[in-house]
């Protein structure tokens, strides 16, 4: 049982360009969201987080918009960059209180050709 | 160093064997976390610590699974009789506590297990 989906596993998006990334989450109580980013052979690394009772959150190129009726987020980067070519990780957090355990989708990865 | 370290970063070992993975957290971090990522899968949640005591053990898979945090700082997992389908790899994570959004976790490099 996947409560946190990514059905993309893949994207190629010109450098220049904007990338969506997209993530499905079935659990209505999760209290947060965040997307890490992932090159190969190292560890996630936290990229951007929004809180349940917001609707979108933005830091420089990157942007992540939660539509909670859907039960869907998605991070925005623009412009695209070649170094921006990674494993994309969309992590929900905070169900029953627990703010230690995030569940984590399959990933995205990014290529941004330049 | 300044992240998270985990020891070692690959491990090769026969079915039956027991393995012992290390992580030394980051300095003055009280939550550690292990995490579990299978092929082609997210990082799955596996234990977490609050200092000394094991919070939450929810995401252990059994019993030959076991980790320790004897002194607040560095963990251990122990895994008993390995599997084949044990092979992963084993990301720890620490944060400076569990307040607010949370969430915010700085992975180390993770160890690889291989399990023949």
């Amino acid at each position: 049982d996947q409560q946190v989906k990514q059905n993309s596993p893949s994207l190629s998006v010109q450098e220049g360009r904007i990338s969506i990334l997209n993530c499905d989450y079935t659990n209505s109580m999760f209290d947060y969201f965040l997307w890490y980013k992932k090159y190969p052979a190292e560890g996630p690394t936290f990229l951007i987080s929004i809180s349940s009772i917001k609707d979108k959150n933005e830091d420089g190129r990157f942007t992540v918009f939660l539509n909670k009726s859907a039960k869907h987020l998605s991070l925005h980067i623009v412009p695209s960059q070649p170094g921006d070519s990674a494993v994309y990780f969309c992590a929900s957090g905070g169900y029953g209180g627990a703010t230690n355990k995030l569940i984590f989708g399959t990933g995205t990865l990014l290529a941004v050709q330049p | 160093g300044a992240g998270v370290s985990q020891t070692p970063s690959n491990k090769v070992t026969e079915k039956g064997k027991y393995v012992e993975l290390r992580c030394d957290p980051i300095s003055g971090h009280t939550a550690l976390y292990w995490y579990r990522q299978s092929l082609g899968q997210g990082p799955e949640f596996l234990i977490y610590f609050q200092g000394t005591g094991a919070a939450d053990d929810s995401g252990l898979p059994n019993d030959r699974f076991f980790a320790v945090r004897p002194e607040g700082s560095v963990s251990t997992l122990k895994i008993q009789r390995t599997e084949r389908g044990d092979s992963a790899v084993y990301l720890c994570a620490s944060s400076l506590g569990t307040s607010g959004i949370g969430g915010e976790l700085f992975f180390g490099e993770g160890s690889r297990l291989t399990v023949l």
